[in-house]
C-alpha cells in the first residue's frame, strides 16, 4: 500500500495556467508538507499544514496556495505558472506537528512550464 | 538554527561499511540530528535520528559525538541500493525540516 500518493507524477503546462497537484496520505497522520526540489536538487519546504495551522515559508510567492478537504489530502494550487515553478514536488506527511518523529514523502510530481 | 557541513561525495565497496560523516558545530541542547536519504527520482527516506545517545534501527546506525558538534551515519553492509544522496539535518521538530546539499554516496561493486 503506497503511504503518501500523489498525482500526477509528470505535469507539462504552458505559462500563465493554472494547475494543481494532489496529495494524498492514508497513514492517518494529522501534518503534511509540501516541498520544493529545483534543478539544483535543494529541497525547501514550501508549507506546513495541519487541522489547525498552516506554516507558509516566506519565500513562497502568493500564487502558491494547499488546500486540505480532509486530512487525508492536501493538494497544492498554483495559479499564473511561471517558468521558474519548473521542478519537482515533494508531498509528505508526520504523525504530529512540531514533534520529532519522521516524515514520509511522496514520489513527487515533475512540473515542466513551457 | 544550527547548520550541518557534510562532504559533497564519498564512495564506498558493496558489502563494507560505508561511514557518512556531518558536522554541526553549531547545535543546540534541544536540537536532534536527523539523516534522510534520497535515491534518485525518489522522494527522500527517513533513516534515523538521534540527540544525545547513539541510535540503532534495521537501516543504519547513528553516532553522535559526546559534545554533540558532529555525527557520523553508519551503514553497515552497504548495497548498490545504497546510493544515494544523504543528508544530515539539524532541528528542533520535524515542522521545519531544511535539507542542505548532503551527500552523494556511490557504492561501487
Amino acid at each position: 500500500d503506497t503511504a503518501v500518493s500523489q498525482t500526477p507524477k509528470y505535469l507539462v503546462t504552458q505559462m500563465g495556467n493554472d494547475k494543481s497537484i494532489k496529495c494524498e496520505q492514508n497513514l492517518g497522520h494529522d501534518t503534511m508538507y509540501w516541498y520544493k526540489q529545483d534543478s539544483k536538487k535543494f529541497l525547501k519546504i514550501m508549507f506546513s499544514y495541519n487541522n489547525k495551522e498552516l506554516i507558509i515559508n516566506e519565500t513562497v510567492p502568493n500564487r502558491f496556495s494547499p488546500k486540505s478537504p480532509d486530512k487525508a489530502h492536501l493538494n497544492l494550487h498554483i495559479n499564473s505558472l511561471e517558468l521558474g515553478d519548473s521542478a519537482v514536488y515533494f508531498c509528505a506527511s508526520s504523525p504530529s506537528s512540531g514533534g520529532v518523529a519522521e516524515q514520509f514523502f511522496g514520489p513527487g510530481t515533475r512540473l515542466t512550464v513551457l | 538554527d544550527a547548520k550541518t557541513t557534510q562532504p559533497p561525495s564519498m564512495d564506498c565497496a558493496e558489502g563494507r561499511a560505508a561511514n557518512l560523516p556531518c558536522n554541526h558545530s553549531t547545535i543546540s541542547g534541544n536540537e536532534y540530528v536527523y539523516w534522510y536519504r534520497q535515491i534518485h527520482s525518489q522522494g527522500p527516506q527517513y533513516i534515523i535520528h538521534g540527540l544525545k545517545n547513539n541510535e540503532t534501527n534495521e537501516m543504519a546506525s547513528l553516532i553522535i559525538t559526546e559534545d554533540r558538534k558532529s555525527s557520523t551515519l553508519i551503514l553497515p553492509h552497504a548495497t548498490l541500493r545504497d546510493t544515494a544522496v544523504y543528508y544530515c539535518i539539524v532541528r528542533v521538530s520535524n515542522n521545519d525540516m531544511r535539507f542542505g546539499a548532503g551527500t552523494r554516496l556511490t557504492v561501487k561493486p
